[in-house]
Parts: structure tokens; sequence; C-alpha cells
């Protein structure tokens, strides 16, 4: 399976954009990539996914490197409620990813006031 | 608005003193699954079922049992808790089994405490 690395953690202050890098330099060329984020106590959340375009939705954007060996998970306006561990998981098109997500080690984001 | 329900959030258990734990589902979705969280680690799937298919992962001891009486609903057995069993267990669900674009919804999780 192909592997992401992401930073242990990351600090961002209240209101401001975050940019969560993911690095997956072994993709292939039908894994999509998926965001999902767990705050604390909770279950893990879907954010969004991708194959190759950039993606929006309610709750972030999702910029895809043109050689698709990086992503970088962007929220615009950090909240305190954004603060997270988030997880960037690749998923083969097919079945060949499995049937668990493969979290992985994840980045912890702080978001300060 | 919950689509992924467990009861109990919390459930304290005595060592080797059998427990079940719930899940129910309000999305009509076709694929149940158990994950075992342990403290700073990230979840790790235990099995799973495709409607009445299950599936169990290679290394998922034993002592762990599921059962899917209908869709809406899966529990979690453990026969024989041990003080390493002590994890928050999440349920989760999706439409599709493993499928790339598929998105998997999680409940929010049971932390179970073994004396």
């Amino acid at each position: 399976d192909a592997k992401t690395t992401q930073p242990n953690s990351m600090e961002s202050n209240e209101e401001e954009p975050v940019h969560l890098p993911c690095n997956h330099s072994t993709i292939s060329g039908t894994d999509y990539i998926h965001w999902y984020r767990q705050l604390p106590s909770q279950g893990p959340e879907y954010v969004i996914h991708g194959l190759t375009s950039n993606v929006n939705n309610r709750m972030a954007s999702l910029a895809i490197a043109e050689d698709r060996k990086s992503s970088t998970l962007i929220l615009h306006r950090a909240t305190l409620r954004d603060a997270a561990v988030y997880y960037c998981i690749l998923r083969d098109i097919g079945l060949n990813s499995g049937y668990a997500l493969n979290f992985g080690k994840g980045t912890s984001l702080l978001v300060t006031p | 608005d919950a689509m992924v329900i467990q009861n109990p959030r919390y459930q304290v258990t005595q060592f080797g003193k059998p427990v079940t734990l719930s899940c129910s589902q309000t999305l009509n979705h076709n694929v149940m699954y158990w994950y075992q969280q342990k403290s700073s680690q990230a979840p790790k799937l235990l099995f799973h079922y495709y409607d009445k298919d299950f599936n169990n992962e290679a290394d998922t001891p034993d002592n762990f049992q599921s059962r899917r009486p209908n869709t809406s609903f899966c529990f979690l057995d453990i026969r024989s808790p041990g003080l390493g069993d002590a994890a928050m267990y999440l349920c989760a669900t999706s439409r599709q089994q493993g499928l790339g674009t598929d998105t998997q919804y999680f409940g929010p999780g049971t932390r179970l405490t073994v004396l």
C-alpha cells in the first residue's frame, strides 16, 4: 500500500487559514486521497476526498499537486473547534485498499485564541 | 440527527466479565465496522459486516465477536475482557465495501474500562 507522511503537529491562530500537508510519493494512479479528522474524545469524521483536481466543500479545500505526490488540506478560517488530529489516507478506486481505513499517525492541530 | 449511535458512551467491566457494546445506524448502509482505538494510537479495524456477511481481520483475537441481527444494529461482544482490551471502540458504516470513493461514518465511540 502507498504510504502517507504528515507532520506530527501544527499550530495555528484562531481565524487564520491552516495548510495541512501530506506527502504520498508512491501514490498510484487509482488512489483517492481522503482526509478525516478526529476531535478529542470523538469518533473520526470525514472531511474531504479527491483524485486529481482540487476539491472544495463546506468544511475545507483539498489542493492536490499536479504530480499527485503531495496534497494539502486547507482550513480557510481555523476555529477552536478545528483542533483535532487530521489523517491523510489513500484509498484505491477498487477494492485493493482493503476494508480498513489506514489512519497512520496523522497531524495534531492546535488552535490558539 | 445522529446517524451512527453507540451505547453506552462509557462502559466499565471487570476482568473476565463478558461485555457487549452496541451500535445502531439510521443511514441504511450495507457495511458496518468495528474499530479498536487504544490510547494515543490510531483506530484499528477488528471486523466488519457487509450485509449479513461477517469479515474478520486476520489479527483480531478470538475474544472479540460480533453480531448483526438486522441492517440497523451491530453488536461487539468481548467474551473475557483483559486489561489490554481497555480502549475506545468505534463503530462505523459505509454504503459500499472498501471502494476508494466511499466514506465511512463513525459513531462517537464507547470507552471501555476494565478493572
